[in-house]
C-alpha cells in the first residue's frame, strides 16, 4: 500500500539553528499537507502544496513540493522554542476516496534554549 | 472557527469493558475520521465516514466499530477493550470536495488507558 515516510524521526537543535524535515511518498501525490502538533496538543493544519515544484513560505517556515510530486520538505530558519512539536506530512490516500490522508510518522523537534 | 470536540480527555477502563468515544463537529463537514496515535507509529486511521450511516475501514479497524447516526457526530466503539488498545484517540473532520483533499481539523484527543 501507499507509504509516506518522514525523516528524521527526532531532531534536537540549539535555538537559532535551522531545521529541516523531509517527506517521501511511494506514489505520486496530487497534493501534500503539513501539520504541527504541539506537546500535549492535537495536529493543526499548516499548509497545503499542490503544484509541482511549489514553494510556500510562512514567516520562518519554508515548504517545498518536489518536481515529481513524490517528496516534500519543511525548513525552519532560526528555530525558536515556540517551534517545538511534531511535524507531520500527509498525502491523499491512493485509493477510493481522495479525502482520506496517509500521514507520515512525523518528526519531533526539540529546541534547546 | 471549526470546532471538533471529544467527549473525554482522559478515560480509564478495564479489560473487557465496552467503551464509547464520541466526537462532535460544528462545521457541517461530511467527512469524519478516527485515528489512534502511538509513539513511533504516528497517526493510524481506524475508520472514517463520508456521510451519515456510511463508514469505511481504515488501516487498523480490528477491535473497533463506529457509528454515524447524525452528520455532526461520529462515535468509536471498542466492543471489548483490551490493554493493547491503550492509546491516544484523535477524531478529525473535513469537507468533501469531490476529487480534492480538504484539510482535516482535529479534536483535542482522548487518552484511553485500559487496565
Amino acid at each position: 500500500g501507499q507509504q509516506v515516510m518522514q525523516i528524521p524521526q527526532y531532531q534536537h537543535v540549539q535555538e537559532g539553528e535551522d531545521f529541516t524535515t523531509y517527506c517521501n511518498s511511494s506514489t505520486t501525490l496530487s497534493n501534500i499537507q503539513w501539520y504541527k502538533q504541539r506537546p500535549g496538543g492535537h495536529p493543526v493544519f499548516l499548509i497545503q502544496l499542490v503544484k509541482s515544484g511549489e514553494v510556500k513560505k510562512q514567516k520562518r517556515l519554508t515548504f517545498q513540493f518536489g518536481e515529481a510530486k513524490k517528496n516534500s520538505s519543511l525548513h525552519i530558519t532560526a528555530t525558536q522554542t515556540t517551534d517545538v512539536g511534531t511535524y507531520f506530512c500527509a498525502g491523499p490516500h491512493s485509493g477510493a476516496g481522495s479525502y482520506q490522508l496517509t500521514f507520515g510518522k512525523g518528526t519531533k523537534l526539540s529546541v534547546i534554549p | 472557527d471549526v470546532k471538533v470536540t471529544q467527549s473525554s480527555r482522559y478515560l480509564v477502563k478495564r479489560t473487557g469493558e465496552k467503551v464509547f468515544l464520541e466526537c462532535v463537529q460544528d462545521m457541517d463537514h461530511e467527512n469524519m475520521f478516527w485515528y489512534r496515535q502511538d509513539p513511533g507509529l504516528g497517526l493510524r486511521l481506524i475508520y472514517f465516514s463520508y456521510d451519515v450511516k456510511m463508514k469505511e475501514k481504515g488501516d487498523i479497524p480490528e477491535g473497533y466499530s463506529v457509528s454515524r447516526e447524525k452528520k455532526e457526530r461520529f462515535s468509536l466503539i471498542l466492543e471489548s477493550a483490551s490493554t493493547n488498545q491503550t492509546s491516544m484517540y484523535l477524531c478529525a473532520s473535513s469537507f468533501l470536495h469531490g476529487g480534492a483533499t480538504d484539510t482535516q481539523y482535529f479534536g483535542p484527543g482522548t487518552r484511553l488507558t485500559v487496565l
